[in-house]
């Protein structure tokens, strides 16, 4: 089976730093992925990550560790537009489909 | 803009009826995605095409059907809608299988059943 775990909220204030955390329980393993998704909003990609480490790409950073299963997209220099869902998705080594978490909801105040 | 379309944006629809949804994937993309999104709840896979051919199915009701065309666009069929059908559907395409691919989201059919 598969099951995927990120905290239901959070909030953090404008121009600091916040970090989301994913574990994950799957079957098969092939990528995870994390998405930004605004209300009533289509998601869109943020990061990829298939192997241990830290990617980069330029305010937002996720990290893998996949013998913890565990992740986190790290958002740095907080702005109000990052106000949003953030999807944690595992995709299957079997098939492709992702499977999602149920996203982790931040807000930002001033 | 993902370049993923999906038509209609909104559904508003009456339980025990029947609706179809379209989908157009990314220019040379194979690979169709369909997820169903209820609210507060996460994306749910619902069923994936590849170049035409069924590859995954998801938690994909027996009311609900899919296909794709030769010139790869999708259709999601939903029939006997319920109350508990109203949801945000979308639809997803990516390159390939496989292989590390992204998958771009369409901007979603907002369905609705009174």
């Amino acid at each position: 089976g598969q099951n995927i775990d990120q905290p239901t909220e959070m909030t953090a204030t404008e121009g600091a730093i916040v970090q989301i955390n994913c574990t994950y329980q799957t079957s098969g393993f092939n990528g995870l992925f994390w998405y930004q998704q605004h209300a009533g909003e289509a998601p869109t990609f943020l990061s990829y990550n298939v192997l241990d480490g830290l990617e980069e790409k330029g305010r937002f950073s996720s990290f893998l560790s996949r013998s913890k299963g565990y992740s986190y997209l790290l958002l740095k220099e907080l702005q109000m537009k990052d106000s949003a869902s953030y999807l944690c998705a595992v995709r299957d080594s079997d098939t492709d489909k992702l499977i999602f978490g149920t996203g982790t909801r931040l807000q930002v105040f001033p | 803009d993902s370049g993923v379309t999906q038509t209609p944006k909104h559904l508003i629809t009456a339980t025990g009826q029947r609706v179809t949804l379209r989908c157009s994937p990314r220019s040379g993309d194979l690979s169709v995605y369909w997820y169903q999104q209820s609210l507060d709840q996460g994306l749910q896979f619902l069923i994936q095409y590849y170049n035409g051919e069924e590859r995954a199915k998801g938690n994909i009701l027996e009311r609900f059907s899919a296909q794709q065309f030769p010139d790869l666009h999708s259709e999601l069929n939903l029939s006997s809608l319920e109350l508990g059908d109203s949801a945000l559907y979308f639809c997803a395409s990516s390159a390939g299988q496989g292989e590390t691919y992204e998958q771009y989201f369409g901007p979603g059919t907002r369905l609705t059943v009174t």
